[in-house]
């Protein structure tokens, strides 16, 4: 089985920071990485897909990159409404979650 | 607008036999598959299971002998059923669209979920 790997588990940054969120894969999962936010209560939400692809409608200060086993998610400037719990998941084979990275405002 | 949501029981006992419901919108169940993933308490993600657009299913091995999927595509609902439950299978239960594509898809669109309590 595929594990995958989030760090930090938990980030505290300020408004305007730039924020970078990794996920690291046990094996190559080539480019199949997706990152979703996941606020309190609410359902999660797909923000990137194919590892560097933006979701419609997600806005551009959201970007992913990498392939193979390292993958990262960066916020270019964090805004308040970007307080949430972010999470990978890999779809090369099967699925598998990372662990999760809760986002506070410092 | 796609939607998911789930519904089903709240509190169950060990031993018993638990069964989610997976409403949907803004879909066909004959075009996308649907997952259920779980999230134990305190702990990550999990995938569990999922039934395709053509009605085939796929279970995760860890829960593969417990579980099963099933649809009824005139009501546009997907139900999990789950038996001999365990405290460790308390946590929140998520359904979950797969898009259409080739390959292993992602998921797309989430419910947000329902948190399952197996206690005495």
């Amino acid at each position: 089985d595929i594990q995958m790997t989030q760090s930090p588990s938990f980030l505290s940054a300020s408004v305007g920071d730039r924020v970078t969120l990794s996920c690291k894969a046990s094996q190559n999962i080539n480019k199949y990485l997706a990152w979703y936010q996941q606020k309190l209560g609410e359902a999660p939400k797909l923000l990137i897909y194919n590892a560097k692809s933006l979701q419609t409608g997600i806005p551009s200060r959201f970007s992913g990159s990498g392939s193979g086993t390292y993958f990262t998610l960066t916020i270019s400037s964090l805004q308040p409404e970007d307080v949430a719990t972010y999470f990978c998941l890999q779809h090369n084979s099967w699925w598998t979650f990372g662990g999760g990275t809760k986002l506070e405002l410092k | 607008q796609v939607q998911l949501k789930e519904s089903g029981p709240g509190l169950m006992q060990p031993s018993e036999t638990l069964s989610l419901t997976c409403t949907v919108s803004g879909f066909s169940l004959i075009s996308n598959g649907v997952g259920w993933v779980r999230q134990p308490l305190g702990k990550g993600l999990v995938w569990m299971g999922t039934i395709w657009a053509g009605g085939s299913t796929n279970y995760n091995s860890a829960v593969q002998s417990r579980l099963s999927i099933s649809r009824d595509t005139s009501k546009s609902q997907v139900f999990l059923k789950m038996n001999s439950l365990q405290p460790e299978d308390t946590g929140t239960y998520y359904c979950a669209r797969h898009p259409r594509s080739t390959g292993i898809p992602l998921f797309d669109y989430w419910g947000q979920g329902v948190m399952v309590t197996v206690s005495s």
